[in-house]
């Protein structure tokens, strides 16, 4: 079965400093593989999306994630934080089987101290 | 404009009654989703309609129903509400599968009292 697997629930980095969150996932098939932001009392929005081709993807707000297809990762970075990134990140990946659908890791949320 | 838009935004209500939340998309969007994402932020797909024909009912109470009139309309109704129910409700739509991005609404935060 698909899943998404971000193994930290918290993360604290100071402003300025780099992020990376991890994030593995499980699927049989090449994944199509998607980073979320989550800002308190917002819905979702897409920060980024892997289908094929390069496996660094840029996306919006300056974050990039590299596709590890040996280490089954979609790990998202940013080189320096803002205190403005603060917010819920969600990992995830599109399924088939039983109908399209995006499957979502359990989320990380990022603190950003002064 | 709003791409994705729900009502209420919160909902407040007893145990046992029955509830609607709405959904509304201008995108033009084939394909639209109910996720309920728990206390703990985890966000699980309940329903997905594409072209108003059901195509993904996950393991969901049949207190849940929804209902799509038109492809830019996907309703939530909720019979004989339990504590157990209470989650943030989020609609979302996409051009044609989940292997696109998803255009999600602000959310409903349900509470059953």
């Amino acid at each position: 079965a698909q899943s998404v697997t971000q193994p930290d629930i918290h993360i604290t980095v100071s402003e300025g400093a780099s992020l990376e969150l991890r994030c593995n996932y499980s699927y049989g098939a090449t994944p199509y593989l998607f980073w979320y932001v989550q800002s308190p009392g917002q819905g979702l929005q897409l920060l980024l999306k892997y289908f094929s081709g390069d496996t660094l993807v840029q996306g919006i707000k300056g974050f990039e994630a590299e596709f590890k297809r040996s280490q089954s990762s979609f790990n998202l970075r940013k080189p320096s934080v803002h205190w403005s990134d603060a917010a819920e990140y969600f990992c995830a990946v599109g399924a088939q089987g039983g109908g399209f659908k995006t499957i979502f890791g359990a989320g990380t949320r990022l603190f950003v101290k002064a | 404009d709003t791409a994705v838009s729900q009502t209420p935004k919160y909902l407040v209500t007893q145990m046992g009654n029955d509830k609607s939340i709405k959904c509304e998309q201008n995108l033009g969007h084939d394909t639209m989703y109910w996720y309920k994402q728990d206390s703990k932020k985890f966000l699980k797909i309940m329903f997905s309609y594409n072209n108003k024909e059901l195509i993904i009912n996950e393991t969901v109470p049949n207190r849940f129903s929804p209902k799509s009139p038109d492809k830019a309309h996907l309703n939530l109704h909720i019979n004989s509400l339990e504590l157990g129910d209470s989650a943030v409700y989020f609609c979302a739509s996409s051009q044609r599968t989940a292997n696109e991005k998803l255009f999600f609404g602000s959310g409903t935060q349900l509470s059953v009292l």
